[in-house]
């Protein structure tokens, strides 16, 4: 069973816009959750994260919102760049395993 | 090196073929982990080792697969007499501390093994 979801597989936003990217998940065993950025024939490169007792947590132009009660995980990138553009994944920690979403491919169009 | 290191890069094997598959995490890291990512999917939990000990292998989808960590730094993923469903990208990642908890892992860029 896929205990974290990402619904949408791809995401096309404009150059200087939002980019809003979801994940939700199903384990309320879930106490930190993490957004990972891969690019093509790399590994995931860990971009940023949140604890459970936290609802935001800010990065530069990254925030992650975290709605517990709708076991909800979204990751807001603004102003979005063309170098934004790769398959993002959210990833859920239960303290003793990392659960992966399937990944949303972001493109940013200049 | 900086990061996680993993070789070979891309690795070709016909089916029955025994494949080891190397991974050097980040000097000093405590913890190392071992992922399958099929394509299209995120990566998916094989193993876990706390220094050279074993701690968690319940991913691990066959007993074909076996890890080993012995000296608790450079581990190696085998998988033995090779089938086609094992065809994917083997990520291995590792973390500076003990456990799961609150910390991220730092990842290499994987080795995609082919099965013919």
């Amino acid at each position: 069973d896929q205990q974290v979801k990402q619904n949408s597989p791809s995401l096309s936003v404009q150059e200087g816009r939002i980019s809003i990217l979801n994940c939700d998940y199903t384990n309320s065993m879930f106490d930190y959750f993490l957004w990972y950025k891969k690019y093509p024939a790399e590994g995931p490169t860990f971009l940023i994260s949140i604890s459970s007792i936290k609802d935001k947590n800010e990065d530069g132009r990254f925030t992650v919102f975290l709605n517990k009660s709708a076991k909800h995980l979204s990751l807001h990138i603004v102003p979005s760049q063309p170098g934004d553009s790769a398959v993002y994944f959210c990833a859920a920690d239960t303290g003793n395993q990392f659960y992966f979403g399937t990944g949303t491919s972001l493109t940013v169009i200049p | 090196g900086a990061g996680v290191s993993q070789s070979p890069r891309y690795k070709v094997a016909k089916r029955g073929q025994d494949v080891a598959l190397r991974c050097d995490p980040i000097s000093g890291h405590v913890s190392l982990f071992w992922y399958q990512q099929a394509l299209g999917q995120g990566p998916e939990f094989l193993t876990y080792f706390q220094n050279e000990a074993q701690l968690d292998k319940s991913g691990l989808p066959s007993d074909r697969f076996f890890a080993e960590r012995p000296e608790g730094s450079v581990s190696t993923l085998k998988i033995q007499r090779t089938q086609q469903e094992d065809s994917a990208v083997y990520l291995c990642a590792s973390s500076p501390t003990g456990g799961y908890s609150n910390q991220p892992q730092h990842f290499g860029d994987g080795t995609r093994l082919s099965i013919l």
